[in-house]
Protein backbone atom coordinates (compact mmCIF):
# COMPACT_ATOMS: atom_id res chain seq x y z
CA UNK A 1 0.00 0.00 0.00
CA UNK A 2 1.61 3.44 -0.99
CA UNK A 3 1.66 6.12 1.51
CA UNK A 4 2.69 10.01 1.84
CA UNK A 5 4.38 11.42 4.15
CA UNK A 6 4.63 15.40 4.15
CA UNK A 7 7.32 17.27 5.76
CA UNK A 8 8.35 21.27 5.98
CA UNK A 9 5.49 23.16 7.19
CA UNK A 10 5.54 25.65 9.45
CA UNK A 11 5.66 29.51 10.43
CA UNK A 12 6.39 31.74 7.31
CA UNK A 13 6.27 35.71 7.29
CA UNK A 14 4.22 37.23 4.44
CA UNK A 15 6.62 37.43 1.31
CA UNK A 16 8.64 34.44 2.07
CA UNK A 17 9.47 31.14 0.85
CA UNK A 18 9.08 27.76 2.20
CA UNK A 19 9.47 24.59 0.63
CA UNK A 20 7.14 21.22 1.47
CA UNK A 21 8.22 17.86 0.72
CA UNK A 22 6.22 14.47 0.28
CA UNK A 23 7.97 10.92 0.59
CA UNK A 24 6.16 8.29 -1.37
CA UNK A 25 6.91 4.92 -0.49
CA UNK A 26 5.14 1.84 -0.85
CA UNK A 27 3.73 -0.73 -3.32
CA UNK A 28 1.34 0.94 -6.64
CA UNK A 29 -0.08 -0.31 -9.23
CA UNK A 30 1.95 1.69 -11.37
CA UNK A 31 3.20 5.50 -11.52
CA UNK A 32 1.03 8.04 -10.97
CA UNK A 33 0.59 11.92 -10.49
CA UNK A 34 1.37 13.49 -7.36
CA UNK A 35 -0.69 16.33 -6.07
CA UNK A 36 -1.40 19.29 -3.63
CA UNK A 37 -4.57 20.17 -1.47
CA UNK A 38 -4.64 22.11 1.44
CA UNK A 39 -7.76 22.57 3.87
CA UNK A 40 -8.44 25.69 6.10
CA UNK A 41 -11.88 25.65 8.13
CA UNK A 42 -12.58 28.69 6.59
CA UNK A 43 -12.75 27.81 2.19
CA UNK A 44 -12.56 23.70 3.17
CA UNK A 45 -10.71 21.60 0.70
CA UNK A 46 -9.16 23.63 -2.13
CA UNK A 47 -6.73 22.29 -5.10
CA UNK A 48 -3.10 23.77 -5.16
CA UNK A 49 -0.69 22.15 -7.73
CA UNK A 50 -0.09 18.64 -9.44
CA UNK A 51 2.51 17.38 -11.65
CA UNK A 52 2.24 14.68 -13.54
CA UNK A 53 4.16 11.42 -14.23
CA UNK A 54 4.20 11.42 -18.08
CA UNK A 55 5.78 14.79 -19.33
CA UNK A 56 5.89 16.23 -16.11
CA UNK A 57 3.19 18.43 -16.85
CA UNK A 58 2.13 21.12 -14.26
CA UNK A 59 -1.66 22.32 -13.01
CA UNK A 60 -1.86 24.89 -10.36
CA UNK A 61 -4.59 27.06 -9.06
CA UNK A 62 -4.88 30.39 -10.49
CA UNK A 63 -4.83 31.41 -6.84
CA UNK A 64 -1.35 30.00 -6.22
CA UNK A 65 -0.31 30.18 -10.02
CA UNK A 66 3.20 32.59 -10.21
CA UNK A 67 3.86 31.94 -6.85
CA UNK A 68 4.13 28.24 -6.39
CA UNK A 69 6.74 25.78 -8.25
CA UNK A 70 5.73 22.01 -8.33
CA UNK A 71 8.55 19.44 -8.78
CA UNK A 72 9.50 15.27 -8.77
CA UNK A 73 12.48 13.18 -8.29
CA UNK A 74 10.94 10.16 -9.57
CA UNK A 75 14.50 8.11 -8.56
CA UNK A 76 13.77 9.02 -4.84
CA UNK A 77 10.48 8.95 -4.65
CA UNK A 78 10.48 12.71 -3.50
CA UNK A 79 7.82 15.34 -4.93
CA UNK A 80 8.17 19.34 -3.53
CA UNK A 81 5.74 22.31 -3.39
CA UNK A 82 8.35 25.18 -3.70
CA UNK A 83 5.76 28.10 -2.22
CA UNK A 84 7.03 31.75 -2.30
CA UNK A 85 5.65 35.36 -2.36
CA UNK A 86 3.69 33.51 0.33
CA UNK A 87 0.22 35.05 1.92
CA UNK A 88 -1.72 34.82 4.89
CA UNK A 89 -4.64 33.06 2.97
CA UNK A 90 -2.36 30.68 1.85
CA UNK A 91 -1.98 29.36 5.66
CA UNK A 92 -3.85 25.77 5.45
CA UNK A 93 -2.76 22.15 6.36
CA UNK A 94 -1.56 20.95 2.83
CA UNK A 95 -2.00 17.82 1.86
CA UNK A 96 -0.19 15.49 -0.84
CA UNK A 97 -2.07 13.39 -2.71
CA UNK A 98 -1.75 10.50 -5.35
CA UNK A 99 -3.38 10.81 -8.28
CA UNK A 100 -5.48 7.99 -10.20
CA UNK A 101 -3.61 8.74 -13.11
CA UNK A 102 0.01 8.72 -14.60
CA UNK A 103 -1.52 12.77 -16.06
CA UNK A 104 -4.77 14.40 -16.09
CA UNK A 105 -6.65 14.97 -12.81
CA UNK A 106 -9.05 12.48 -11.60
CA UNK A 107 -9.35 11.35 -7.79
CA UNK A 108 -7.18 11.49 -4.97
CA UNK A 109 -5.77 8.42 -2.90
CA UNK A 110 -3.92 8.03 -0.60
CA UNK A 111 -4.04 11.38 1.10
CA UNK A 112 -0.71 11.91 3.33
CA UNK A 113 -1.41 13.08 7.05
CA UNK A 114 -0.62 16.43 6.32
CA UNK A 115 1.66 19.51 7.43
CA UNK A 116 0.48 22.44 8.75
CA UNK A 117 1.48 26.07 6.83
CA UNK A 118 1.32 29.40 8.88
CA UNK A 119 1.86 32.40 7.42
CA UNK A 120 1.87 35.39 9.81
CA UNK A 121 4.15 38.07 11.10
CA UNK B 1 -17.30 24.69 -11.41
CA UNK B 2 -18.74 25.05 -8.55
CA UNK B 3 -19.86 22.32 -5.95
CA UNK B 4 -22.94 22.44 -3.47
CA UNK B 5 -23.70 19.95 -0.88
CA UNK B 6 -27.24 19.49 1.05
CA UNK B 7 -27.38 19.18 4.03
CA UNK B 8 -24.03 21.42 5.62
CA UNK B 9 -25.04 18.89 9.09
CA UNK B 10 -26.67 16.10 9.59
CA UNK B 11 -28.17 13.77 12.54
CA UNK B 12 -29.09 10.19 12.10
CA UNK B 13 -29.52 7.04 14.45
CA UNK B 14 -27.38 4.12 13.82
CA UNK B 15 -28.85 1.83 11.52
CA UNK B 16 -30.81 4.64 9.53
CA UNK B 17 -30.39 4.94 5.65
CA UNK B 18 -27.91 8.10 5.11
CA UNK B 19 -28.60 10.34 2.03
CA UNK B 20 -26.12 13.05 1.01
CA UNK B 21 -26.84 15.15 -2.27
CA UNK B 22 -24.38 16.91 -4.47
CA UNK B 23 -24.95 19.56 -6.90
CA UNK B 24 -22.66 20.72 -9.65
CA UNK B 25 -22.88 23.91 -11.12
CA UNK B 26 -22.44 22.67 -14.75
CA UNK B 27 -22.80 18.95 -16.25
CA UNK B 28 -19.78 17.41 -14.99
CA UNK B 29 -20.48 13.66 -16.68
CA UNK B 30 -20.05 10.81 -14.27
CA UNK B 31 -16.34 12.55 -12.99
CA UNK B 32 -17.74 12.93 -9.31
CA UNK B 33 -15.84 11.74 -6.58
CA UNK B 34 -16.78 11.18 -2.62
CA UNK B 35 -14.49 11.30 -0.04
CA UNK B 36 -14.79 11.09 4.05
CA UNK B 37 -12.85 12.68 6.36
CA UNK B 38 -12.94 11.71 10.41
CA UNK B 39 -12.13 14.26 12.88
CA UNK B 40 -8.08 14.94 13.25
CA UNK B 41 -7.54 12.63 9.76
CA UNK B 42 -7.01 12.97 6.05
CA UNK B 43 -9.70 12.88 3.72
CA UNK B 44 -10.12 9.01 2.19
CA UNK B 45 -11.61 8.12 -0.95
CA UNK B 46 -15.11 6.44 -1.18
CA UNK B 47 -16.59 6.53 -4.38
CA UNK B 48 -14.50 7.16 -8.05
CA UNK B 49 -17.06 8.02 -10.99
CA UNK B 50 -19.53 8.82 -9.57
CA UNK B 51 -20.60 4.82 -8.24
CA UNK B 52 -17.57 2.94 -8.00
CA UNK B 53 -16.79 1.80 -4.39
CA UNK B 54 -12.90 2.65 -3.84
CA UNK B 55 -10.71 -0.56 -2.60
CA UNK B 56 -12.11 -1.35 0.92
CA UNK B 57 -14.82 0.88 1.25
CA UNK B 58 -18.23 -1.43 2.59
CA UNK B 59 -20.68 -1.75 1.24
CA UNK B 60 -23.21 -0.10 2.85
CA UNK B 61 -22.08 2.78 0.77
CA UNK B 62 -22.93 3.68 -2.78
CA UNK B 63 -23.04 6.36 -5.03
CA UNK B 64 -25.49 7.81 -7.64
CA UNK B 65 -26.00 10.35 -10.33
CA UNK B 66 -24.79 11.84 -13.68
CA UNK B 67 -24.61 15.32 -15.00
CA UNK B 68 -25.56 17.82 -12.15
CA UNK B 69 -27.08 16.04 -9.72
CA UNK B 70 -25.37 12.63 -7.63
CA UNK B 71 -26.41 11.13 -4.08
CA UNK B 72 -23.83 9.32 -1.45
CA UNK B 73 -25.71 7.05 0.35
CA UNK B 74 -24.93 5.08 3.44
CA UNK B 75 -27.86 2.40 3.53
CA UNK B 76 -27.32 1.19 7.35
CA UNK B 77 -25.07 3.83 9.56
CA UNK B 78 -23.07 2.59 12.05
CA UNK B 79 -20.50 4.41 14.93
CA UNK B 80 -18.00 4.72 12.65
CA UNK B 81 -19.41 6.33 10.12
CA UNK B 82 -19.06 9.54 11.79
CA UNK B 83 -17.24 12.13 10.02
CA UNK B 84 -17.75 14.62 7.22
CA UNK B 85 -18.11 13.86 3.47
CA UNK B 86 -17.25 15.82 0.50
CA UNK B 87 -17.79 15.47 -3.40
CA UNK B 88 -15.47 16.38 -5.11
CA UNK B 89 -15.56 17.17 -9.58
CA UNK B 90 -12.72 16.51 -12.13
CA UNK B 91 -14.37 17.25 -15.23
CA UNK B 92 -12.99 20.67 -15.29
CA UNK B 93 -9.14 21.78 -13.89
CA UNK B 94 -8.73 22.91 -11.06
CA UNK B 95 -10.85 20.14 -9.68
CA UNK B 96 -13.03 21.89 -7.09
CA UNK B 97 -14.63 20.43 -4.15
CA UNK B 98 -18.27 20.61 -2.04
CA UNK B 99 -18.53 22.58 1.37
CA UNK B 100 -18.92 19.05 3.08
CA UNK B 101 -21.35 17.46 5.18
CA UNK B 102 -20.96 16.83 8.68
CA UNK B 103 -22.42 13.59 10.07
CA UNK B 104 -22.90 12.93 13.75
CA UNK B 105 -25.10 10.10 15.61
CA UNK B 106 -28.33 11.17 16.98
Amino acid sequence: EMQLVESGGGLVQPGGSLRLSCSASGSMSGPSAIHWVRQTPGKGLEYVAGISTVGFITYFADSVKGRFTISRDNSKNFHHLQMSSVRPEDTAVYYCVLGGATSGINWFDPWGQGTLVIVSS
Amino acid sequence: IQMTQSPSSLSASVGDRVTITCQASQDISNYLNWYQQKPGKAPKLLIYDASNLATGVPSRFSGSGSGIDFTLTISSLQPEDIATYYCQQYDDIPPTFGPGTKLDIK
